[in-house]
């Protein structure tokens, strides 16, 4: 999935850590999404970004915070670790507003 | 915010056999996008519907999308264990709308 790439793949961090997750883009698209997904809940949307410098919350936003320093960087940031936080992360990206997104292929992070 | 609810959640069937999974919602929907997961992968888009009653056809794959617009499908003719994997449907609701927001999703599973 050479279009959406997240860094890193795998993490396990201990309660009260911090870390960014990295989802990098070369499609030039201006919307970009950061998902949770958990067993039995489908896909729930954190953050998301209509375009450089902007950020705006999602359904599930307590925990997160996020910047769209360039077009084609969104980043995902946890300041203080929490175990309810163990997911596996997606980022998305769409060309336009409501057009079908295009997926990376997932951090799993896990919080002991 | 909107929701849209699919049925069922999970569903084995025998290779040969048809598949399919429900999207509902109880307002009218924009358009309808469907994707698929595959184990331990991302959501690969597949298909949007947009206008009311619309049809579509990939290969084994049939998408329809209700006449009200409140309801979309997703029938697989004789399921391949290729098929295996979560179908989710989203939708991105109306207006300025930049999110979709995903369903539960349906989980085949297919038995050689």
């Amino acid at each position: 999935n050479a279009g959406v790439t997240q860094t890193p793949k795998f993490r396990v961090l201990k309660t009260g850590q911090s870390m960014t997750l990295l989802c990098a883009q070369d499609m030039n698209h201006e919307y970009m999404y950061w998902y949770r997904q958990d067993p039995g809940m489908g896909l729930r949307l954190i953050h998301y970004s209509v375009g450089e410098g902007t950020t705006a919350k999602g359904e599930v936003p307590d925990g997160y915070n996020v910047s769209r320093l360039k077009k084609q960087n969104f980043l995902l940031g946890l300041e203080s670790a929490a175990p309810s936080q163990t997911s596996v992360y997606f980022c998305a990206t769409a060309w336009g507003r409501g057009q079908p997104q295009h997926f990376g292929d997932g951090t799993r992070l896990s919080i002991l | 915010g909107q929701q849209v609810m699919q049925i069922p959640q999970y569903q084995h069937v025998q290779e040969g056999e048809d598949f399919t999974t429900y999207c509902n919602s109880s307002t009218t929907l924009s358009n309808i996008q469907w994707y698929k997961q595959r184990p331990g992968g991302h959501p690969v888009f597949l298909i949007q519907l947009v206008k009311s009653g619309e049809v579509k056809k990939q290969k084994r794959l049939t998408f329809q999308f209700g006449e009200a617009k409140k309801n979309s499908s997703l029938h697989i003719t004789a399921t391949q264990t290729t098929d295996v994997g979560t179908y989710f449907c989203a939708e991105r609701g109306g207006g300025s709308n930049y999110k979709l927001t995903f369903g539960k999703g349906t989980l085949l599973t297919v038995n050689p």
